[in-house]
Formats: structure tokens, sequence, C-alpha cells
């Protein structure tokens, strides 16, 4: 089976720096992916890290540790308009993809 | 490009009674998914398929039926509808990142 943790919400300030936490534990694993999910919207793309390290595009960047089962994602410049939910979902070996419940962030003036 | 289409957006349904929600996709992608969203929570795997005739059961397959008869189609069945089933539904396909529909609002009163 698998176990997936994130906080459940977080409250950061436009300009600044948020890193959202994953830890997660796999009967098989496939890389790890993050979603992004405004209110009543469809969950949409944003990064995916399969090998250890830092993975940058633009102001978001992802961070995985296969050893600890552990990821994070960085935003960087906050803005209003990254008021969203954020998901963690490592992929499995036999293609199923399982989400984490997603933390809700809310970025304020 | 239409990507990811479901049917119906919305829908009411009685309880006890049936219904089958349609997805498609033009992307010639392998991997299917059903998932269903409760109000303020994460997304939870109903089914997925790896790729036509194939299907396998995810965290909440309970009270739901799929098939996978081609690689564009993977509907999603209902049978004996129970409030419990009360949530909106997202249909993803992928090769590497998944791509949503834009769900189904499904309500059983």
């Amino acid at each position: 089976g698998q176990n997936i943790d994130q906080p459940t919400e977080m409250t950061a300030t436009e300009g600044a720096i948020v890193q959202i936490n994953c830890t997660y534990q796999t009967s098989g694993f496939n890389g790890l992916f993050w979603y992004q999910q405004h209110a009543g919207e469809a969950p949409t793309f944003l990064s995916y890290n399969v090998l250890d390290g830092l993975e940058e595009k633009g102001r978001f960047s992802s961070f995985l540790s296969r050893s600890k089962g552990y990821s994070y994602l960085l935003l960087k410049e906050l803005q209003m308009k990254d008021s969203a939910s954020y998901l963690c979902a490592p992929g499995g070996s036999q293609g199923n993809l399982i989400f984490g419940k997603g933390t809700k962030l809310s970025v304020k003036p | 490009n239409a990507g990811v289409t479901q049917t119906p957006k919305f829908r009411i349904l009685k309880i006890g009674q049936s219904m089958t929600l349609q997805c498609t996709q033009d992307m010639n992608h392998n991997y299917m998914y059903w998932y269903r969203q409760d109000p303020g929570m994460g997304l939870k795997l109903i089914y997925y398929s790896v790729g036509a005739g194939i299907t396998d059961k995810g965290e909440v397959p309970n009270g739901y039926n799929v098939s996978r008869s081609t690689t564009e189609d993977f509907p999603l069945r209902l049978e004996l509808a129970a409030p419990s089933q009360t949530s909106v539904y997202f249909c993803a396909s992928s090769d590497f990142e998944a791509f949503f529909g834009q769900g189904t609002r499904l309500t059983v009163v």
C-alpha cells in the first residue's frame, strides 16, 4: 500500500518563499509528481522527480530523496494566484497514481 | 486538441439509480484513471487502466465498475447509487504527466 503525508494548510505572504513537504511510503516507486489544483478546477501538472536532487522550473522547484521517502515543493516570489492546493503523488510501479490529501496554500497580501 | 473529455458535467441521481460517467481522451495515452474528490479532501483513486483490455482496482473501488475496450474510452459505471457517492469525479490520462478532465459533479439524493 501507500502512505502519503503532507501538511493540511499553510499560509504565506506575497513575495515570500514557501516549502511544502511530502513524505511517502510506497510498495513500488516510479517517480514523484506535484500537481496544483485551484478551487473548483481540475489538477494540473507542476513537476516530476525520478532521481534524487532538485529540479528547477521558473519560480517552482521540487526536491526528492528516495532513500528518505521525502520530497518538497519550493515556491518562490509568491503571487496571489499561487493560492491553491498542492498535491504530492508518488507514482506506483504498477501504473497506479495515488495522491496525498493535498496542502492548501493561502497567499496573503 | 480536446485532451480529456468528461460527460456529463453535472448530474443529480436518486438513491438506487445507476449511471455511466463517460471519459474520452484523444492523446493516445495508455494509462487512464478515475478519481473521486470529496469537498475539502484529496483525490481518491477508484480504478485505473494501463492499456486497452486491462483494468485494476484503486483505493476505493466498491460500488463502481469500469471497462476499457478502446485506448480512447474509459467509462465509469455506478450501480445502485448511494448518498456516499456524492462527489466530484475526475478522469485522467497519462503516458507521463497526467491530464485531467474538467470533472463531473454528482449528487445522490
